[in-house]
């Protein structure tokens, strides 16, 4: 049971490149969330899914995209990357509304310059 | 606008001692409440939760009291240990689907020998 794994760990992208960030999660999980973690702040919401096929934003959705195919698998898109989406992504997942808890990925460390 | 506030971005305890984080919050409609411990490198992992209608909740050395006149939750370890150095997250929830978390900025706690 690898729980909620992340690809790649660290990526440096120029100006206007895409990418996708990988999340997958072997714990049959319904809800999955990517966040971001800017230096000295807390983690910040930028979409969610509650399930295959379903996917919403949080509070920070602009410049990025997912989708959400199967259960397990939750890409994260960044299209025309800019400097101001330099951070530390962490996907997350946890069962439905009954399990409070979300479990983390370990992160991915993006640069963009 | 920063809904959930940790006001100490760091706190040093000498080994032992209690160690005690604060977490101030403005929106009355959060229903649940969590603290979640990150060490460098790593993502978050979930410490302890309190409903909102609790006042407190403990776990082994690990106690979270919510004062909700107040909008004030606090994280007591006792005894406080190295192992415990760490980022620690307050996290709210308001009530309804998806699970939604916002996240204070940290407290960087540091046990010292």
């Amino acid at each position: 049971n690898a729980g909620v794994t992340q690809t790649p760990k660290f990526r440096i992208l120029k100006i206007g490149q895409s990418m996708t960030l990988q999340c997958t999660q072997d714990m049959n999980h319904n809800y999955m969330y990517w966040y971001r973690q800017d230096p000295g702040m807390g983690l910040k919401l930028i979409y969610y899914s509650v399930g295959a096929g379903i996917t919403d934003k949080g509070e920070v959705p602009n410049g990025y995209n997912v989708s959400r195919s199967t259960t397990e698998d939750f890409p994260l898109r960044l299209e025309l990357a800019a400097p101001s989406q330099t951070s530390v992504y962490f996907c997350a997942s946890s069962y439905r509304d009954r399990d409070l808890e979300q479990y983390f990925g370990p992160g991915t460390r993006l640069t963009v310059t | 606008d920063q809904q959930v506030k940790q006001n100490s971005p760091s706190l040093s305890v000498q080994e032992g001692r209690i160690s005690i984080l604060n977490c101030d919050y403005t929106n009355s409609m959060f229903d649940y409440f969590l603290w979640y411990k990150k060490y460098p490198a790593e993502g978050p992992t979930f410490l302890i939760s309190i409903s909102s209608i609790k006042d407190k909740n403990e776990d082994g050395r690990f106690t979270v009291f919510l004062n909700k006149s107040a909008k004030h939750l606090s994280l007591h370890i006792v005894p406080s240990q190295p192992g415990d150095s760490a980022v620690y997250f307050c996290a709210a929830k308001v009530g309804g689907g998806g699970n939604k978390l916002t996240f204070g900025t940290g407290t960087q706690l540091k046990v010292e020998l």
